[in-house]
């Protein structure tokens, strides 16, 4: 059974860097594109970026490029999503979600989330 | 481009009700949808032409025309009541979400 596990809750202050994983199991990590979703409270869902671990190929929505910095470490099966400096407004849940493989592939499996909270 | 989804659509318990998806996209790739309900992850319901993953009831069902893509959900049941999210995913592995739809179950 394919798994994503994500980090745990975070509360940092504006202008601090971090980094959020999430760890497959169960499956080929490399074979299958992982992405990063965003809901900020209250929200809908927002596509930040997707990598494909093989080759860590990353395309990010033009909203989130520059803002964050989307990774995997093969050797460990996980993924990262990452800022340089925290702003108030990145405050939200953070999901990462594997895609299906085939045609029209969908984001098939979810991690549990990672709470980032960013206080002034 | 974007995906745009009525923001509130309400059905009678046992009833069909049906929720949209309209976008450019939509023309050249299928739609996948999403059911979240509060405090727990997004779950993938429909994805491709109408296919259904494993453990999603059938009365779950997707269909497409033009640039509208269509959640129905035949004889919906209380436990239905979520956020509904279409999606859409280009051959570039670029995704778009619309903006989400809340179902109530009367």
């Amino acid at each position: 059974e394919v798994q994503l596990v994500q980090s745990g809750v975070e509360v940092k202050k504006a202008g601090e860097s971090l980094r959020i994983s999430c760890k497959v199991s169960g499956d080929s990590f490399t074979r299958s594109w992982i992405a990063w979703v965003r809901q900020m409270p209250g929200k809908g869902l927002e596509w930040m970026g997707i990598i494909y671990p093989s080759d860590s190929d990353t395309r990010y929505n033009p909203s989130f490029r520059g803002q964050v910095t989307i990774s995997a470490d093969r050797s460990i099966s996980t993924a990262y999503l990452q800022w340089n400096s925290l702003k108030t407004s990145d405050t939200a849940m953070y999901y990462c979600a594997r895609e299906s493989s085939g045609f029209s592939p969908a984001l098939e499996y979810w991690g549990q989330g990672t709470l980032v909270t960013v206080s002034s | 481009s974007e995906l745009t989804q009525d923001p509130d659509v309400s059905v009678a318990l046992g009833q069909t009700v049906r929720i949209t998806c309209q976008g450019d996209s939509l023309r050249s790739y299928y739609a996948s949808w999403y059911q979240q309900k509060p405090g727990q992850a997004p779950v993938v319901v429909i994805f491709g032409k109408n296919n259904r993953p494993s453990g999603i009831p059938d009365r779950f069902s997707g269909s497409s025309s033009g640039a509208t893509a269509s959640l129905t959900i035949t004889g919906t049941q209380a436990e239905d009541e979520a956020d509904y999210y279409c999606n859409s995913r280009d051959s570039t592995a670029t995704h778009l979400f619309g903006g989400g739809t809340k179902l109530t179950v009367l």
